[in-house]
């Protein structure tokens, strides 16, 4: 079917550590897995996103992985900041790029 | 227009009313995402729409549920005869096709 796995569900870190993300799809065929970053009471918005043609994305302390082979990709985050403590979501595309589907979400806090 | 809006932010309604959330998309965006976000969950499908067309309705979807997209401009949805079980946040998204999906504040719905 048409699922998303996120792990871990909950990820506290010292502040200045790096956090790990990890995401599995179902389908092969896949092609954009974005992540979206949620503070309590706000919209969704999104941080990176990677498509299916490159292995690696990197923004500033933020980097996406991917492993077609496998189907996962991981969200890393480096020398953390308590203003990273949100919820984070990924999410992969399904049936030809046609619509997205999201994982259950890691609760991310980091301990000043 | 600067991003995806919804109305109304807020709707507290009886069980077995009807309710109607509208979304405004960003003007130039084909696709439209409906999506409902409960408390610690990740947004789950409903359904989405590229222009007017609707391509997909979650099965896990009632026939309560129905979705329109007019001109594929705006879209609204409607939830008949509420239930408490659909109290949840609905969150509206729009996108080019394989792109960067932005949300809107969504529509928290309380069902008493």
């Amino acid at each position: 079917g048409e699922n998303v796995e996120q792990h871990p569900s909950t990820l506290s870190v010292q502040e200045g550590d790096s956090a790990v993300i990890k995401c599995t799809y179902s389908d092969s065929a896949s092609n954009y897995f974005p992540w979206y970053k949620q503070e309590l009471g706000k919209r969704p918005q999104l941080i990176i996103d990677i498509r299916s043609n490159v292995g690696e994305k990197k923004d500033q302390r933020i980097a996406v992985t991917l492993n077609k082979t496998a189907k996962h990709f991981s969200l890393h985050i480096t020398e953390t900041q308590p203003e990273d403590s949100a919820v984070y979501f990924c999410a992969a595309t399904f049936q030809g790029a046609q619509k997205l589907v999201f994982g259950q979400g890691t609760r991310l806090t980091i301990n000043p | 227009d600067t991003g995806v809006s919804q109305d109304p932010r807020h709707k507290i309604t009886k069980r077995g009313q009807n309710v109607t959330f509208r979304c405004d998309p960003i003007s130039e965006h084909n696709r439209l995402y409906w999506y409902r976000q409960t408390l610690g969950q990740g947004p789950e499908f409903l359904t989405y729409f590229q222009n007017e067309a609707q391509l997909e309705k979650s099965r896990l979807l009632s026939d309560r549920f129905s979705a329109e997209r007019p001109k594929g401009s705006f879209s609204t949805l409607e939830i008949q005869r509420t239930e408490q079980g659909d109290s949840a946040m609905y969150l509206c998204a729009s996108s080019l096709v394989l792109d960067e999906a932005f949300f809107g504040q969504g529509t928290r719905l309380t069902v008493v």
